[in-house]
């Protein structure tokens, strides 16, 4: 199974921008990035995915190297809100059930 | 859009003792999952239907854990008779339609239930 890596914690002032990274070296071709997050006492919440191109919405930016080997999830300007856990997330085609495979993640922190 | 429902959303219970956990899925949601996730570490797939069927069940200890949903919509997850390594929260998710765009499919996560095993 295709594995990703992510620093165990990072943090942010509020209102400034952050990057989350995450290494994938052994991501096949066809697995799509998935990013969650997950706030406190509450379940995780999808953020952005992508498969090849840098994709943007309204939570956040994600940048994807040319090797596909690592992503970037970006947010634009932190808020207290945005402190949670992140998962970088490769979709796992392999098992025929296209499961989510959470790892530790990220945990961010935001300062005020 | 109403969310996954999931209830209760804690219980504590000694060990040996049975438990269930329910989830009412986002309407129209073919794909269901129940996740265990332990203190510390991301969401672990118990369980996974599609419909009314199982599509994956090969991480859950099927010999105290069962799941069931029988009409497609809503799911009961037990444990019996429960171990203290048990403890630990339970995310019921649900998606929209597993076959057509499954590796872009997004899943839609419960508040989840806290259970503690004494």
């Amino acid at each position: 199974d295709a594995k990703t890596t992510q620093p165990n914690s990072m943090e942010s002032n509020e209102e400034e921008p952050v990057h989350l990274p995450c290494n994938h070296s052994t991501i096949s071709g066809t697995d799509y990035i998935h990013w969650y997050r997950q706030l406190p006492s509450q379940g995780p919440e999808y953020v952005i995915h992508g498969l090849t191109s840098n994709v943007n919405n309204r939570m956040a930016s994600l940048a994807i190297a040319e090797d596909r080997k690592s992503s970037t999830l970006i947010l634009h300007r932190a808020t207290l809100r945005d402190a949670a856990v992140y998962y970088c997330i490769l979709r796992d085609s392999g098992a025929g059930s296209y499961q989510l495979t959470f790892g530790k993640g990220t945990k961010l922190s935001v300062i005020p | 859009e109403a969310g996954v429902a999931q209830s209760p959303r804690y219980k504590i219970i000694e060990k040996r003792q049975s438990v269930a956990f329910w989830c009412n899925p986002i309407s129209g949601h073919a794909t269901l999952y129940w996740y265990q996730q332990i203190l510390g570490q991301g969401p672990k797939l118990l369980i996974q239907f599609q419909n009314n069927g199982v599509v994956d069940d090969s991480q859950l200890p099927k010999d105290r854990f069962s799941a069931e949903r029988l009409k497609g919509v809503d799911s009961t997850l037990k444990i019996q008779p429960a171990k203290l390594e048990d403890s630990a929260v339970y995310l019921c998710a649900s998606s929209f339609n597993f076959a057509t765009f499954s590796m872009q499919e997004t899943q839609y996560f419960g508040p989840g239930t806290r259970l503690l095993v004494l």
